[in-house]
């Protein structure tokens, strides 16, 4: 069982819609719990990061954790064409990050 | 502030050859990364260092050798390029501790022919 599991899409919503992505774990290690945005042909840049379980909100994006089940997930409202890009989980644990294959995500107009 | 800088952004190899690529940060990080992007594979630490003159192997660490001799440097070698070191290249940094959020560069692109 890999440490992360993520749903790779892609994922195709109309503009306006709400998604959820989400992401399991199993290292019950895990601290920091993080959501980068990889637009094609870019570096990965940080979202948002949550520590331990509950919700986080910015703006239009929530990050939600429940440690219990070990599970995140982020949602997007109002969603634009221009959050059309791959999403990838990430959990910290001591000095190294553990990545998600990431989600693609495509909002049509 | 430039972040972390990458360089070069392309380059185009043949079987055997070697080259450096390196990453540069200005936001006085202790923690630097090697990663490798493949298709289906995700994002796969190759090595990393947690301070001047400390490195660590990673997930994919064959193939690959690393040196941090400046805080601000951290350069990746291929001693003899192979057509599956074909991928994507990113360096990230991050500050001490257990947060530990990673800044990327804009990534390598290389291509073993």
């Amino acid at each position: 069982q890999k440490e992360v599991e993520q749903d790779p899409g892609p994922l195709s919503v109309p503009e306006g819609a709400i998604v959820s992505l989400n992401c399991t774990y199993s290292n019950s290690a895990f601290q920091y719990f993080m959501w980068y945005r990889q637009y094609s042909r870019k570096g990965p840049e940080l979202l948002m990061y949550t520590y331990s379980s509950g919700n986080k909100e910015d703006g239009r994006f929530t990050a939600q954790v429940d440690k219990s089940s070990k599970y995140i997930s982020l949602f997007i409202r109002d969603s634009q064409p221009s959050d059309s890009a791959t999403y990838l989980c990430a959990m910290s644990a001591r000095s190294t990050l553990t990545f998600g294959k990431g989600t693609m995500l495509l909002v049509s107009p | 502030n430039a972040g972390v800088t990458q360089t070069p952004k392309f380059r185009v190899l043949k079987t055997g050859q070697s080259m450096t690529l390196l990453c540069a940060q200005d936001m006085n990080h202790e923690y630097m990364y090697w990663y490798r992007q493949d298709p289906g594979m995700g994002l796969r630490l190759i090595h990393y260092s947690v301070g001047e003159g400390t490195t660590a192997k990673g997930e994919v660490p064959d193939g690959y050798n690393v040196s941090r001799l400046k805080k601000q440097n951290f350069l990746l070698g291929l001693e003899s390029a192979a057509p599956s070191q074909t991928s994507v290249y990113f360096c990230a940094s991050s500050e001490v501790g257990a947060k530990n959020i990673q800044y990327f560069g804009a990534g390598t692109r290389l291509s073993v022919l």
